[in-house]
């Protein structure tokens, strides 16, 4: 177990509507990261979280949107669901002292 | 932007044959580099990371890595593997002060 849990573990969508992905971060980081994993593909990168600032974003749309608490832990959200939206959301917590990062199990959204 | 490729996407081994996986990135800065592995069902796990210092690194499982920068080369190496190896590898690459860029993927399957 990595210590990085995420929530719901599946997830099934109507295209059009919104979802809100949940991550709580490993004791003692404050930094999160979003990545989304296609069926079949490596991980790519999202956006993420420092200190509840938005700290870099991969090439995704503004319906993809996050945030980040006071205790580190961060909501994915994206509106207008699209059928290419499924996929496995990851979300992986790191701290500003090593450049490893941890990752949850994620969560498995379908969209249809 | 950056890139990385990973040579194969499916291997088929027997037990007990030596396995090596091969990785190249496209980024000319200073980058720390990782090989994660998903098991069926379960979450991302580093095996192995390169920052600095020896180009070969060991990482867990007996797993070891080499780090050829004229290459832009990070090959994953195993003398023998176990059925128990069978999962989805990823070689990742974290430019300095930026985000992870993760490979496709090499899928492998280990017969008993």
């Amino acid at each position: 177990e990595t210590g990085v849990t995420q929530s719901p573990t599946h997830l099934i969508k109507t295209r059009g509507q919104q979802v809100t992905l949940r991550c709580s971060s490993q004791s003692g980081h404050n930094t999160v990261s979003w990545y989304q994993q296609a069926l079949g593909q490596g991980p790519q990168f999202i956006f993420q979280y420092y200190r509840e600032e938005e700290n870099g974003r991969g090439n995704f749309p503004p319906r993809f949107s996050g945030l980040q608490f006071p205790n580190y832990s961060s909501e994915l959200n994206v509106n207008a669901l699209e059928l290419d939206d499924s996929a496995l959301y990851l979300c992986a917590s790191s701290s500003d002292r090593d450049a490893e990062a941890f990752f949850g199990q994620g969560t498995r959204l379908t969209v249809v | 932007a950056q890139s990385v490729s990973q040579h194969n996407h499916h291997v088929i081994l027997s037990e007990a044959a030596s396995l090596e996986l091969g990785c190249n990135y496209s980024y000319g800065g200073t980058v720390n580099l990782f090989w994660y592995v998903q098991y069926p069902g379960q979450h991302l796990q580093l095996l192995l990371k390169y920052f600095s210092g020896d180009p070969l690194v060991k990482g867990i499982k007996g797993f070891e890595a080499e780090f050829i920068k004229s290459k832009f080369s990070f090959n994953l190496r195993k003398p023998s593997v176990q059925w128990s190896d069978t999962a989805e590898y990823f070689c990742a690459v974290l430019p300095y002060g930026q985000n992870f860029v993760f490979g496709p993927g090499t899928r492998l399957s280990v017969l008993p």
